[in-house]
């Protein structure tokens, strides 16, 4: 089974509008971590966001926040105010208590002007 | 302080050749991971050391070799390339544990012919 599942494989954004990526994990720990990075189509893997299973508020960077539902192991990463740099793949990640981590096959997501 | 530093950015290789990519952090990382990422298919992990002296496979560790060289460097070495290790490779490293996110090489992207 896939332990990270993102189901967009492309997503279109009006300029300012809000846009939310899914993001759905598997996993039977009861400890681990959530990641989204963004990787622009330059190629670097830049971090954006970090969610623990612990925590019990949604967790927020500026522009992004992780809406995090535990009971549906979903990691729903929502940018506000998208702006044409957001042009984007994102990808969700999980690290369980071991040292591997887990990506989703990625959101192509394209910020129309 | 450079991060994760990979060489080389581009290769092109015969079928059959080898060659070692290099990857070396000066985060005082624990932990370090090779992955490739061919298109749709997300970031998958090839091979990862939890530690200096360890190494474990991932996903995908079929024809590649590692080696954990020191704290700083970790090496992945393709032995006898083919067509299929046609990718972009990328390194990472991260502290153990929580909530630490991976840290990303710029990749190197690599054609076998």
């Amino acid at each position: 089974a896939q332990k990270i599942t993102q189901t967009q494989p492309g997503m279109f954004v009006q300029e300012k509008e809000a846009v939310t990526l899914d993001c759905t994990y598997d996993t039977s720990d009861q400890s681990y971590g959530l990641f989204w990075y963004k990787q622009p189509s330059s190629g670097e893997m830049i971090f954006l966001i970090y969610q623990g299973s612990y925590d019990e508020q949604n967790a927020t960077e500026g522009r992004y926040s992780l809406n995090f539902q535990k009971a549906r192991k979903s990691a729903n990463l929502v940018i506000s105010a998208s702006q044409l740099g957001d042009s984007a793949m994102y990808f969700c990640a999980m690290r369980e208590a071991g040292n591997q981590f887990y990506f989703g096959t990625g959101t192509s997501l394209t910020v129309i002007p | 302080n450079a991060g994760v530093t990979q060489t080389p950015k581009f290769q092109v290789l015969k079928t059959g050749q080898s060659m070692t990519l290099q990857c070396a952090q000066d985060m005082n990382h624990n932990s370090m991971y090779w992955y490739r990422q061919d298109p749709g298919m997300g970031l998958r992990l090839i091979y990862y050391s939890a530690s200096e002296g360890t190494t474990d496979k991932g996903e995908v560790p079929n024809g590649y070799n590692v080696s954990r060289l020191n704290k700083r460097e970790f090496s992945l070495r393709l032995e006898s390339a083919a067509p299929s290790q046609t990718s972009v490779y990328f390194c990472a490293s991260t502290e153990r544990g929580f909530p630490y996110e991976q840290y990303f090489g710029p990749g190197t992207r690599l054609t076998v012919t």
